[in-house]
Formats: structure tokens, sequence, C-alpha cells
């Protein structure tokens, strides 16, 4: 069974650093490009990014460019999303999600259960 | 650039069927699109993977009820004999450069 399992929730204040995490289990790790998704509070989906954890390979939203890190450590089956230096905008739940064609950029196949990040001071 | 545009709402009666549209932009219309619902409170789940040719293969345990069909840069999920568990928002989403569309939020009268 295929599943995306995503770090707790955080609390943070604006300046300070995340990194939260998503873990892969069921399937080939290493095969299968990884997304993340912000979803602000009341608003829709937003891209965010992707990685193929394979080689590393990573992509960026133009509107996140910048201003997060994608990373995968495929020895643990773990992607990971970090911010260096936060802001109250940045409160949203953010979702990890495996792309469902293997080694190809496609359709979100499977979703993390969300990780909510809440900034303030 | 790719745009996917959605109603912000739809309505239908308990146990009626209801379509919602999700359109591509103009010289896309042969991309591939999947289905996602959000209920109240919940991440979100994929549905289906819908092709142009209207063609489609869904996620593990989606009902009979939801189907999909397509109609040049219109892609359409149909949810018949409507549950009171199936109002949500849903996503249509598309790939290349990944987008989102807005999301229609689906109210079951």
């Amino acid at each position: 069974e295929v599943q995306l399992v995503q770090s707790g929730a955080e609390v943070k204040k604006p300046g300070e650093s995340l990194k939260i995490s998503c873990k892969g289990s069921g399937y080939s790790f290493t095969s299968y490009w990884i997304g993340w998704v912000r979803q602000m509070p009341g608003k829709g989906l937003e891209w965010m990014g992707i990685i193929y954890p394979g080689d590393s390979d990573t992509r960026y939203s133009p509107s996140f460019q910048g201003q997060v890190t994608i990373s995968a450590d495929k020895s643990i089956s773990t992607a990971y999303l970090q911010w260096s230096s936060l802001k109250a905008s940045d409160t949203a739940m953010y979702y990890c999600a495996r792309l469902g064609e293997m080694a190809t950029i496609s359709h979100i196949d499977y979703w993390g259960q969300g990780t909510l990040v809440t900034v303030s001071s | 650039q790719l745009v996917l545009t959605q109603s912000p709402s739809a309505s239908a009666s308990l146990g009626a069927s209801v379509k919602l549209t999700c359109t591509l932009s103009s010289g896309h219309s042969s991309y591939a699109i999947a289905w996602h619902q959000q209920q109240p409170e919940k991440g979100p789940r994929y549905l289906m993977k819908l092709n142009s040719d209207g063609s489609h293969s869904k996620g593990d345990g989606i009902p009979d009820r939801f189907s999909g069909s397509s109609s040049g840069a219109e892609r359409y999920l149909t949810i018949s004999s409507l549950q009171s568990e199936d109002e949500a928002d849903y996503y249509c989403q598309t790939w290349g450069t990944v987008v989102f569309g807005g999301g229609t939020k689906l109210t079951v009268l």
C-alpha cells in the first residue's frame, strides 16, 4: 500500500527556520516524482515544486522559487520542504503528493495527510 | 500559458447527478487532467486521471458513481446518485508545468 506520512504540526515565530518531512512507503521512492502543495486558510491548492528522489532533480513553481527549498534523502525515503526565514504569510497547510507515473511528471495519485504550519509572533 | 478554469460553485440534490467542468486554456486542448476531491476539513483525495479522448482511470476505492468525460478543451467529472459525503471541493490538475484549477465547491441540497 502506497503511503505518504508527513511530520506533525508546527508553530513558529517569524524569522525562524523550519523543515517539514514526507516519508514514502509501499513503492519505489526513487522512481516517482514527489511534489509539495500549499493550501492557505480557506483557499485553493497551489503547486510549489517537485523533486525526483532518484537524482534530486528539482523544479520550482515561479511563485515559490527562492522562497523555499525542496530536498530528498533517498536512503530513508523522505522528502523535505524547508524555509530559512518564515513569514506570517507562510501560515498554511502543506501537502506532499506523489506523481503517479514512474519517472514522469504526471498526475498526482497519492497525497500525504498534510502538515499545518502556523507562523505567529 | 497553461491555465485550468473551474466554476467556483455548483449544487445538486441528494440522489441526483451533477457534472463539473474544468476548461483547459487555448492551445492545450489535448492535455490530460486529474480530478481530486477535498471534503471539509480533510486532505485531498485523488479521484481519476482523465484523458482527452474521455478514457479515464480511477484511484483505489473510488465508487462507480464517479465518472469522467471530455469534449474539446473541456474535462468533466460526473457524480451520479449524489450522497451527502460528496459535498466537497473538487480540483482539476494538469502537468507539463503542474497546475491546479481554482476548485469547485459542490453543495448537496
